[in-house]
C-alpha cells in the first residue's frame, strides 16, 4: 500500500523558513516523479512543485520560484520542500504526491503563515 | 484564475447523472493525460480517473472519464449522497511546464 507522510508545517512569520518532509513506503520511490501540491483555506487545489526520479528535473509554480526548493533523497525514500521567504498568501495544507499528475496523495501539513 | 476551467458547482437528484467538465487548451489537456479527482471535506484528494478514462482499483464503473481535444468530462451516474464533494481535473501543461488544476466543482446531491 502506497503510503505519503507529510512532517514539518506549523505557523512561521512571515519572511520565515520551513523544511517540509514525505516520508514514503509501499513503492519504489526511486522510480517515480513526486510533487508538491497546496490548498488554501477554503480554496482550490494548487500544484507547487514537483521532481524527476534522480532529481535531474525540476518544475516550480511562478509564485514560489527562488522561495522553494523541492528536493529528494532516494536513499531515505524522503521528499523535501524548502520554504523561505514566506509570505501570508503561502498559508495552505501542502500534500507530498506520487506523480506529476498525483495518483497517491498523503494526508497534508498545514503551514500557516502569519504575524 | 485557474488554467483549467471548470463549472464552480452542479447538482443532481439521487440516482441521478452529473457531468462535470474541464476546459483547456492544446498545451495541457489537448496534448497530456487528465486526472480526475475527489476531495471529501476535511480530507485529501483521492484519485477517480486517470490517463482520461482509467478507473484505478476500487472505484466503480458509475465514475467514467473522456476527453475530446482541449476539453475533458467526468460523469457519475446512479448518484449518491455520499458523492457530496469537490471535484477537481488535473493535468500537466507542456508550456507552462507546470502542474495544473480546475478551479473545482461543488457536487450537491438533491
Amino acid at each position: 500500500e502506497v503510503q505519503l507522510v507529510e512532517s514539518g508545517g506549523g505557523l512561521v512569520q512571515p519572511g520565515g523558513s520551513l523544511r517540509l518532509s514525505c516520508a514514503a513506503s509501499g513503492f519504489p520511490f526511486s522510480g517515480y516523479w513526486m510533487s508538491w501540491v497546496r490548498q488554501a483555506p477554503g480554496k482550490g487545489l494548487e500544484w507547487v512543485a514537483n521532481i524527476k526520479q534522480d532529481g535531474g528535473e525540476i518544475y516550480y509554480v511562478d509564485s514560489v520560484k527562488g522561495r522553494f526548493t523541492i528536493s529528494r533523497d532516494n536513499a531515505r525514500n524522503s521528499l523535501y520542500l524548502q520554504m523561505s521567504s514566506l509570505r501570508v498568501e503561502d498559508t495552505a495544507v501542502y500534500y507530498c504526491a506520487r506523480r506529476v499528475t498525483p495518483d497517491s496523495w498523503g494526508q497534508g501539513t498545514l503551514v500557516t503563515v502569519s504575524s | 484564475q485557474s488554467v483549467l476551467t471548470q463549472p464552480p458547482s452542479v447538482s443532481a437528484a439521487p440516482g441521478q447523472k452529473v457531468t462535470i467538465s474541464c476546459s483547456g487548451s492544446s498545451s495541457n489537456i489537448g496534448n497530456n493525460y487528465v486526472s480526475w479527482y475527489q476531495q471529501l471535506p476535511g480530507t485529501a484528494p483521492k484519485l477517480l480517473i486517470y490517463e482520461n478514462n482509467k478507473r484505478p482499483s476500487g472505484i466503480p464503473d458509475r465514475v467514467s472519464g473522456s476527453k475530446s481535444g482541449p476539453s475533458a468530462t467526468l460523469d457519475i451516474t446512479g448518484l449518491q449522497t455520499g458523492d457530496e464533494a469537490d471535484y477537481y481535473c488535473g493535468t500537466w501543461d507542456s508550456s507552462l511546464r507546470a502542474g495544473v488544476f480546475g478551479g473545482g466543482t461543488k457536487l450537491t446531491v438533491l
